[in-house]
């Protein structure tokens, strides 16, 4: 069963316009991951934030995590093209690494 | 340094043959983790392995899969026999240890087509 639930499932913008996608989860967790997928590639670690946490950037990145609401937060500033990829949250359950569906996102040049 | 490798990248087959998908990890990593990704069902984690060890392999979904990992560089996932619901891209990952603050790193996948 997935963990996370990403929303939207798909967002398409323009180059230079900022993206946010969000992820829902149900069961409290210690921390929460961001990975990224290029058509035909692998998971991509992007980055981490802990439940003590509220917020994390990294570049252009930032992360932010409410435990009250279950729900953490993903934006990339001033996209690119080759932000061009599926993003997905991921959290620990059960000894294991639990991913939601992930958003697609296009950014159009 | 060289990441997860994975092979095939492709693997097109017909139904009843057996499959066999290999990994190398990347050297070091303690843990080894086999995953399958579909359109329907996302991304699942099939089995992993500490130490060349199957830890939990309550996600192989039959008795047609399994998964061995005879030293600590290479590892391989067997379907056999296959068949057409099979098909999906599997990918194999590692990390130096397991829990919950530690990042997965994949290789780029095998996908699968079963005919």
């Amino acid at each position: 069963s997935q963990q996370g639930e990403e929303d939207p499932q798909a967002l398409s913008i323009q180059e230079g316009e900022n993206a946010t996608m969000n992820c829902s989860y149900k069961t409290s967790i210690n921390n929460l991951q961001w990975y990224r997928q290029n058509s035909g590639r692998g998971l991509v670690h992007l980055i981490l934030i802990r439940s003590n946490e509220r917020e994390k950037h990294s570049g252009r990145l930032r992360v932010t995590l409410d435990t009250s609401k279950k729900s953490s937060s993903l934006l990339i500033t001033a996209s690119r093209a080759a932000d061009t990829a599926s993003y997905f949250c991921a959290t620990f359950r059960g000894g294991k690494l639990i991913f939601g569906q992930g958003t697609e996102l296009s950014v159009k040049p | 340094d060289a990441g997860v490798i994975q092979s095939p990248r492709h693997e097109v087959t017909e139904m009843g043959q057996e499959v066999t998908l290999r990994c190398k990890p990347i050297s070091g990593h303690d843990y080894l983790f086999w995953y399958r990704q579909t359109m329907m069902r996302g991304l699942e984690l099939l089995i992993y392995f500490n130490n060349n060890v199957p830890i939990d392999d309550s996600g192989m979904p039959e008795d047609r899969f399994s998964a061995k990992m005879p030293n600590a560089s290479f590892s391989t996932l067997k379907i056999q026999p296959s068949e057409p619901r099979d098909s999906a891209v599997y990918f194999c990952a590692s990390s130096p240890i397991t829990g919950q603050n530690q990042p997965q790193h994949f290789g780029d996948g095998t996908r699968l087509s079963i005919l």
